[in-house]
């Protein structure tokens, strides 16, 4: 079985400007959660999709946001990008909801904000 | 919402000695603790994970113990080996997953 791809690896953005970033789940999986991980901060909750819809939100401002398509394929974006916008972000797919369950991790989407 | 604290953040040890590291948790309600390994340039990847109704779990060189009383949860390698070098997560929820900020684990040959 393929594992989660992200896309695409690396990103380099400038202040102001918005991004999408996409994420494939492992074939039959309907959960999808995004995380932000930087040095200070670790493993950020960002939201997670089940079967297109939002299941949970992190404590994130309203330029983050999210979708999940009816192949699960998810994408987010965030827009007016800030420096501190610069991290690590990794999409997880899990066959079911993932807080109680394994989650199986991309290799991340590295964002530079310059 | 939940807290997880986790300690301590970069932990040093011979090979072949054991490894320790602990979290702890606010929320009560939560029921689910995975530990999560994540090597340089990879996503993470469970190792193990316990949920509320069990006290102990072990997988060959790994085991996590979880006391619900005081709200803390232990990751614990034994036999550690080079290939354990990574930074490991701990998490804790029980709708919607709080992580640690990691613990850098390095084993010295």
């Amino acid at each position: 079985k393929a594992g989660v791809t992200q896309t695409p690896r690396y990103l380099i953005k400038t202040r102001g400007q918005q991004v999408t970033l996409s994420c494939s789940p492992i074939s039959g999986h309907r959960s999808v959660s995004w995380y932000q991980q930087t040095p200070g901060q670790g493993l950020q909750f960002l939201f997670e999709y089940f079967s297109e819809t939002q299941r949970n939100k992190g404590n994130f401002p309203g330029r983050f946001s999210g979708r999940q398509f009816s192949n699960s394929r998810s994408e987010m974006n965030v827009s007016t990008l800030e420096l501190g916008d610069s991290a690590l972000y990794l999409c997880a797919s899990s066959s079911l909801v993932s807080s109680i369950n394994e989650q199986f991790f991309g290799p991340g989407t590295r964002l530079t904000v310059l | 919402g939940e807290n997880v604290e986790q300690h301590p953040s970069t932990l040093s040890v011979q090979e072949g000695d054991s490894a320790v590291i602990k979290c702890t948790y606010s929320d009560s309600a939560s029921n689910y603790f995975p530990w999560y390994k994540q090597e340089l340039g990879k996503g993470p990847q469970l190792i193990i994970d316990i949920r509320s109704n069990v006290g102990e779990k072990k997988d060959q060189r790994i085991a996590v113990t979880l006391n619900k009383t005081a709200k803390h949860f232990s990751l614990h390698i034994t036999e550690t080996q080079p290939e354990d070098s990574a930074v490991y997560f701990c998490g804790g929820g029980a709708d919607g997953l709080t992580f640690g900020k990691g613990t850098h684990l390095i084993i010295q040959p």
